[in-house]
């Protein structure tokens, strides 16, 4: 059981937006700006999209967008791209028992209709 | 440009230590800023976070497998290692070495895979 929650599969067709869902608590998302999101492809080491909730590395469109509230936090993806078709992962710094670490949620299958 | 390379056996048998290495190119493992650490992934699942360490030897464990891992730097080679002991077939995954900043991976190895089987 992964310690913050995603829905298992997302869709939409092309040029539409979808935002998939991350749930965590107070010790995880809620309580910390380090928020992180991952782009998966099949056979491919992760990719970082989205860091630090809502900041953007160079080089990823600015199609896609994090925002958090409360423990939630949220991936966008706009105008959606056959390419963005992947596994999407959130994750976030954690302190538990005073001991810091990184939890990732369960994944997200994103499907491009 | 940052490469991270792991090396180390694809096959393990239960109940041995699992031992890695990455090496790292294109940049110092010394950098202050980052952490270095492993990722893994069991095949067909999602992401574990395994544990961390920083230039100086300062780790950070997940809390589910501190019991088990030690992870080291040798900042002679720029390299760091993972010792997982008491292996598994539930060990079995993908193992990725991954650079990361304030709890956000952004470089990953190619990954390997560690398969636990007698």
């Amino acid at each position: 059981q992964s310690a913050l929650t995603q829905p298992p599969s997302a869709s939409g067709s092309p040029g539409q937006s979808v935002s998939i869902s991350c749930t965590g608590t107070s010790s995880d998302i809620g309580g910390y700006n380090y928020v992180s999101w991952y782009q998966q492809h099949p056979g491919k080491a992760p990719k970082l999209m989205i860091y630090e909730v809502s900041k953007r590395p160079s080089g990823v469109p600015d199609r896609f967008s994090g925002s958090r509230s409360g423990n939630t936090a949220s991936l966008t993806v706009s105008g959606l791209q056959a390419e963005d078709e992947a596994d999407y992962y959130c994750s976030s710094h954690a302190v538990s028992n005073n001991l810091a670490h990184v939890v990732f949620g369960g994944g997200t299958k994103l499907t491009v209709l | 440009q940052l490469q991270l390379q792991e090396s180390g056996p694809g096959l393990v048998k239960p109940s041995e230590t699992l031992s890695l290495t990455c090496t790292v190119s294109g940049g110092s493992i010394t950098t202050t800023n980052y952490y270095w650490g492993w990722v893994r992934q069991p095949p067909g699942k999602g992401l574990e976070w395994i544990g961390t360490i920083n230039y100086s030897g300062r780790t950070y464990y997940s809390p589910s497998l501190r019991s088990r891992v030690t992870i080291s730097i040798d900042t002679s080679r720029n390299q760091f290692s993972l010792k997982l002991t008491s292996m598994t077939a539930a060990d079995t995954a993908v193992y990725y070495c991954t650079r990361e900043e304030h709890s956000s991976v952004d470089y990953w190895g190619q990954g390997t895979l560690v398969t636990v089987s007698s």
